[in-house]
């Protein structure tokens, strides 16, 4: 079984739409994440819930919105997409505490706004 | 604030010569170091950490990490590249200071390995 599954895989959209990236995870892990990678594959985080509460909120715009339903999900909302936020976006968990550095990836979600 | 820096962006190696992909860190305190593995198409995968103790990490799929900190280098090493090792390479450095009790990683900007046949 995956560990950690994100959906969609690919996501084609146009300006100004909104969109949602699911994630969630079987390990049991008290925190997720999200992470943005660019084109020039430098990772980037984004989002990070501890037993879903936010505890980081890098500089992103507000028109991202991280959703934690429970501990297991960590769903990302965007609205009114832009060109600029065509990227691969990455789910990750880990156990949290001072042993939580090993994280666990999803595959990824490749976004394309046209 | 924690940083790593990775020189280089590519690294070629023919296969069954041996690899180094470089990662130098900049922290306060004791640094906290890892390597990621990215295959295509992939998300990234935990190769190895150093939290403490002896200066060369073993890890995943024969590689290897030494710990230097006079250089505060945190070089991967493997003695011997195969083709299937072709892939980008993350360091990282774990944040000095926990928030809510959790710590978060830094990422470099990835090396590409290119293992030629």
């Amino acid at each position: 079984d995956t560990a950690v599954s994100q959906t969609p895989k690919y996501l084609v959209t146009q300006m100004g739409n909104d969109k949602s990236i699911k994630c969630e995870q079987n390990l049991g892990h008290d925190t997720m994440y999200w992470y943005k990678q660019d084109s020039k594959k430098f990772l980037k985080i984004m989002f990070s819930y501890n037993n879903k509460e936010l505890i980081i909120n890098e500089t992103v715009p507000n028109r991202f919105s991280p959703k934690s339903p429970d501990k297991a999900h960590l769903n990302l909302h965007i609205n009114s997409l832009e060109l600029g936020d065509s990227a691969v976006y990455f789910c990750a968990s880990s156990r949290g505490g001072r042993t939580n550095e090993k994280l666990f990836f999803g595959s990824g979600t490749q976004l394309s706004v046209l | 604030a924690q940083s790593v820096a990775q020189p280089e962006d590519q690294v070629n190696v023919a296969e069954g010569n041996p690899l180094t992909v470089k990662c130098t860190y900049s922290v306060s305190g004791n640094p906290y170091l890892f390597w990621y593995v990215q295959y295509p198409n992939r998300g990234l995968q935990f190769l190895l950490k150093y939290i403490t103790g002896d200066n060369l990490v073993k890890g995943s799929y024969g590689f290897e990490a030494e710990f230097n900190k006079s250089q505060t280098s945190f070089h991967l090493k493997k003695p011997s590249a195969l083709v299937s090792d072709s892939a980008l390479y993350f360091c990282a450095v774990r944040d000095h200071q926990a928030r809510a009790g959790s710590y978060q990683l830094t990422f470099g900007k990835g090396t590409k390995l290119s293992v030629i046949p």
